[in-house]
This record gives C-alpha cells, structure tokens and sequence, in this order.
C-alpha cells in the first residue's frame, strides 16, 4: 500500500457526461501528480500540484481540470467526456515535487465511458 | 527535454535465470531515474531510484540498476527470476518542467516469467 488513495476505483459513464477522481495523497505529501495510462498513449503526465498551486503542465485537453485543495487532497474534473477518454487515471505524491524525489502512486481509476 | 526509450517491449526468462530489462534515456539535466513496476490490475510501485549518487542502486526484491552516463543508459537487473516478478515494467526519467516537475515514463516492458 502506497499510502495514495485514489477515489472511485471503477467509474463507467456515458458520452458527454463529467466526472470527478478524487486523490488523497500520502501524509506529509505536498506535491501530487496526475496521470492518464491507455493502451495507445501509454503513461501520458497531466499535471501537477504543490501545496495548493500548479507547478507543472503535461498532455492535459482543455476539458480537464485539476486543483489542490487547502487539505492537499486534489481533484481531476473530466468534462464532455469521449469514448477517447476512457483509461486508467492515476495519481501520485511526493514530498516536495523535485526531480530528485520519488513519487507514490495511487491504485488508480479505471474510466470507461460507453 | 527528456526522453526514456525501453529496449525490449516483452523479455520472457525461465525462473531462477537472470532478468535483463534494458532502458536508455535522455536528458537535459543530470537525470533522476527510476525503475516502476505494474502488476496486473494493480499500482505502479517503486523498484529503485537513482538521483546522482552511487552509480549502481539495489532496490526492492532483488533488483538492482546501474547508472551508465557515458552509454546513457539505465539497465535493470536481478539475479534470480521468480514467478512472482512477471508484471510490466517502466523506466522513468524526472526532471524540472515550468515551475515543477515532470515524470516521462517509458512504453513499458513486459516480464515473462516460465518454469
């Protein structure tokens, strides 16, 4: 266990449709990371967190959104959701959000939309 | 930019043989790397990390990477394959993006593990 919780585990919705994922990071993480993983794009970096603002950008589409609250748990808005979008979602943390630092990653949220 | 490119995307080794998962990078900086392993349905999990100190680093269960600047590379390594090692397999390299950081992660190499 990583000590990354990732909220739902599955969620199946339909075209169009938003979702939240939800992500607790581990104690005493400040930083924390998004990812998408599907067959085709492999391990795509979203975004990224530290301490409540956004430090660094990725592959992220302008119908996502993410945010850092004050209790360092972070959300991914997904909007007008396309069959495209269904993958697994993961989240990680770290410390501080340096290079030199490791990132835990969650169990991730497996998105499937029909 | 960074880059991690992995060599093999499938390595099959009958257990008790050596594993040999091969990963090349490239970056602008002096790299952190690290090695993740996926099991099946499951997180990715850290193996090891190098961040500029001693060249060859052992990880968890066994394995072990070595830092080779000069080949730019970042090969995976463990002794002894058991069955319980065949999952996915991914080389990362971390550097700094924007204000932040930015994990690029490689396609990824599949474990086989045989009796």
């Amino acid at each position: 266990d990583s000590g990354v919780t990732q909220t739902p585990k599955h969620l199946i919705t339909a075209t169009g449709q938003r979702v939240t994922l939800r992500c607790s990071p581990r104690s005493g993480d400040l930083s924390v990371y998004w990812y998408q993983q599907s067959l085709d794009q492999g391990l795509q970096f979203l975004i990224q967190y530290y301490n409540g603002e956004e430090r660094a950008k990725g592959n992220i589409l302008e119908r996502f959104s993410a945010q850092q609250f004050p209790d360092l748990h972070s959300e991914l808005n997904l909007s007008s959701l396309e069959l495209g979008d269904s993958a697994l979602y993961f989240c990680a943390s770290s410390v501080v959000g340096t290079a030199n630092t490791e990132a835990f990653f969650g169990q991730g949220t497996r998105l499937t939309v029909v | 930019a960074q880059s991690v490119t992995q060599l093999d995307s499938h390595v099959s080794v009958s257990e008790g043989t050596p594993v040999l998962l091969r990963c090349n990078y490239s970056s602008s900086y002096s790299p952190s790397l690290f090695w993740y392993v996926q099991h099946p349905n499951k997180g990715l999990q850290l193996l090891l990390k190098y961040t500029s100190a001693a060249t060859l680093v052992k990880g968890i269960n066994g394995f072990e990477a070595e830092f080779k600047k000069s080949e730019t590379s970042f090969h995976l390594t463990k002794p002894s394959a058991h069955m319980s090692d065949a999952a996915e397999y991914f080389c990362v390299v971390s550097a700094p993006t924007g204000g932040g950081n930015k994990l690029t992660f490689g396609t990824g190499t599949q474990l086989k593990v045989e009796l």
